[in-house]
Order: C-alpha cells, then sequence, then structure tokens
C-alpha cells in the first residue's frame, strides 16, 4: 500500500534558524508529492508540491525536491519566521487507477518558532 | 463560494446519538473527498465522491458511516449510533477533478465530540 513517513515532532527552533522536516514514502505507481500547512485554528492549505522525479516545488521560501532514488521529499527553510508556527503534513497521491485521487498523509510535525 | 464551508465547526453529542455534516464545496468543483483527523494524527480518507456517486468509499470504518451528495454538489456525512471513538475533526476537501496537480481545498473542519 502507501504510505507517508514523516520526521517525530514537534519541531521548536529560534527566529531565522533552519528547517528542515524529513519526509519519506513508499507508493504503488508514480506519485505527486505534496505539503499541507495547518495554522492554528485554520484549514488545510497546500503549501507546494511536486509531481515528476526532480520536480522542485517552492513556496513562502520553503522548498522540497522529489528524489526518487530515496523516496524522499524533505521540506526545508532557510530562515523560519515566528508565523511559520503551525502543523506540517506531507501527503501523496496516485494518479490513475482505483485510487482516485484521494491523499494518504503523514502524521503531521508540529514546528514552534520562537522569537 | 470562494472556499469550501464545513457546517458546524464543532459538534457535541451524546452517544448513541445520530449527527449529520455538512460540507459545502467550491463551485464547479467535481470530485470531493472526506476524512478524518485523530488528534495528533494526519488526515485519514473516509470517502470520495466524484459527481453524485461514491466512487470509493473504502475509508469508511463500519456501516454507521454513510456520505450523499444528491445533486453533485453540497455532501452531508452521517453518522448513526455514535461512539467516542468517534470524536475526531472530519475535513472535506474538494477539487476541479481527482487527482488535480493543483491540489485540493479544504474546508476549516467539524470537530465531533462524543460524550
Amino acid at each position: 500500500g502507501n504510505s507517508v513517513t514523516q520526521m517525530e515532532g514537534p519541531v521548536t527552533l529560534s527566529e531565522e534558524a533552519f528547517l528542515t522536516i524529513n519526509c519519506t514514502y513508499t507508493a504503488t505507481g508514480y506519485p505527486s508529492l505534496f505539503w499541507y500547512v495547518q495554522y492554528p485554528g485554520e484549514g488545510l492549505q497546500l503549501l507546494l508540491k511536486a509531481t515528476k522525479a526532480d520536480d522542485k516545488g517552492s513556496n513562502k521560501g520553503f522548498e522540497a525536491t522529489y528524489r526518487k532514488e530515496t523516496t524522499s521529499f524533505h521540506l526545508e527553510k532557510g530562515s523560519v519566521q515566528v508565523s511559520d508556527s503551525a502543523v506540517y503534513f506531507c501527503a501523496l497521491i496516485i494518479s490513475g487507477g482505483t485510487s482516485y485521487g484521494k491523499l494518504t498523509f503523514g502524521q503531521g510535525t508540529i514546528l514552534t518558532v520562537h522569537p | 463560494g470562494a472556499g469550501v464551508s464545513q457546517t458546524p465547526s464543532n459538534k457535541v453529542t451524546e452517544k448513541g446519538k445520530y449527527v449529520e455534516l455538512r460540507c459545502d464545496p467550491i463551485s464547479g468543483h467535481t470530485a470531493l473527498y472526506w476524512y478524518r483527523q485523530s488528534l495528533g494524527q494526519g488526515p485519514e480518507f473516509l470517502i470520495y465522491f466524484q459527481g453524485t456517486g461514491a466512487a470509493d468509499d473504502s475509508g469508511l470504518p463500519n456501516d454507521r458511516f454513510f456520505a450523499v451528495r444528491p445533486e453533485g454538489s453540497v455532501s452531508t456525512l452521517k453518522i448513526q449510533r455514535t461512539e467516542r471513538g468517534d470524536s475526531a475533526v472530519y475535513l472535506c476537501a474538494s477539487g476541479p477533478w481527482p487527482g488535480a496537480s493543483i491540489g485540493y481545498t479544504f474546508g476549516s473542519g467539524t470537530r465531533l465530540t462524543v460524550v
């Protein structure tokens, strides 16, 4: 089956620190990969995506590269801000077949950034 | 509307009662998904609608759970004889088509508490 594994949280950083949240996956077929973010009191929002190997998704200073050889999609940001405090979810979709485009999520990583 | 609307935002019910959770997707989105998010976990797939029909209900935990989308727009998730283990945040997401590479839009969820 399909699954996503994220690094254990929570992650606590000081403002302007470097962020990495690890994500690895197992999938039957060729997945598209996503990072979603959930800010306190809000719904899930798409942060970035990559649809094929070696693609790099980026948004709001966050980046992630689709690495087929290591089945990974690690999230990085060079300098975090307090406003980045949220829960981050790695997810995949398998195109076609009977997957019907449903997302498979990791368990989420809580990020807290202190001033 | 501008986003995915879910009502109510919070629902407290007694064990054994029946509840209905409503999802109003983005106008024109044919793909609609329900997910359940337990505390500290990532969202888990429940059911997928393409138009009016449930194309994949493999994630529904048992026959107490049922969902409809009679006109291909608003969807209702129905839970009979609620149990304390049903307590979770129920999320709805919609997209223009299944597996949309642009990602899906999520509602803010309904927090169900069974006491």
